[in-house]
């Protein structure tokens, strides 16, 4: 089944405490995305990436970090999460510039 | 930056009843996707839009997307219960450009 895997879906953690949201997609798909989702914000591009090695600023990358290593994977980095980065996090892939993303289930989290 | 607009961030409807959202944009357009996501669920694509007037009808839905490209439409016709969720347009200002999201409309409907 195609798909893209986000984990873990739920987390809760403390400030300062370094954390990884892995993104996983089984598609192929050349382009993989960040967003961040906030009431009454929509979506919010933290960081997306073109191709293997190839990444680039969203809209709100301030905080964040993001490796390409490999085509399927996309891991989202939060070297010293702090309590303004609570929020819903989606990763989304593409198979081409101008195609529908596809969307992860999410990730929850709370930063206390 | 490009900005994408959406209103009304809330709407409430009838079952029945018609529901329209609307998306405008800072910049003319290269094409406008839609997208719905379910209360707890994530987006899901619906259709994209691409030439200047277009319009495309799924089944209750018809999206349009206007002459100078910087603005869209999503109505429903005769809402359902099935219709609830949060509708999201998105914008990419040229081919090649980030897709940029609006803030979405979220639909209750009252059976």
């Amino acid at each position: 089944e195609a798909q893209v895997t986000q984990n873990p879906r739920y987390l809760i953690t403390v400030t300062g405490k370094k954390l990884t949201v892995t993104c996983s997609q089984n598609m192929n798909h050349e382009y993989m995305s960040w967003y961040r989702q906030d009431p009454g914000l929509g979506l919010r591009q933290i960081y997306y990436s073109m191709n293997v090695e190839v990444t680039d600023k969203g809209d709100v990358p301030e905080g964040y970090k993001v490796s390409r290593k490999e085509k399927r994977n996309f891991p989202l980095i939060l070297e010293s999460p702090s309590p303004n980065q609570t929020s819903l996090y989606f990763c989304a892939s593409k198979r081409g510039n101008n195609q529908p993303q596809h969307f992860g289930d999410g990730t929850r989290l709370s930063i206390l | 930056g490009q900005q994408v607009m959406q209103i009304p961030q809330y709407q409430h409807v009838q079952e029945g009843e018609d529901f329209t959202t609307y998306c405008n944009s800072s910049t003319t357009l290269s094409n406008i996707q839609w997208y719905k996501q379910r209360p707890g669920g994530h987006p899901v694509f619906l259709i994209q839009l691409v030439k200047s007037g277009e319009v495309k009808k799924q089944k209750r839905l018809t999206f349009q997307f206007g002459e100078a490209k910087k603005n869209s439409s999503l109505h429903i016709t005769a809402t359902q219960t099935t219709d609830v969720g949060t509708y999201f347009c998105a914008g990419q200002e040229r081919s090649g450009s980030r897709l940029t999201f609006g803030e979405g409309t979220q639909l209750t409907v009252n059976p």
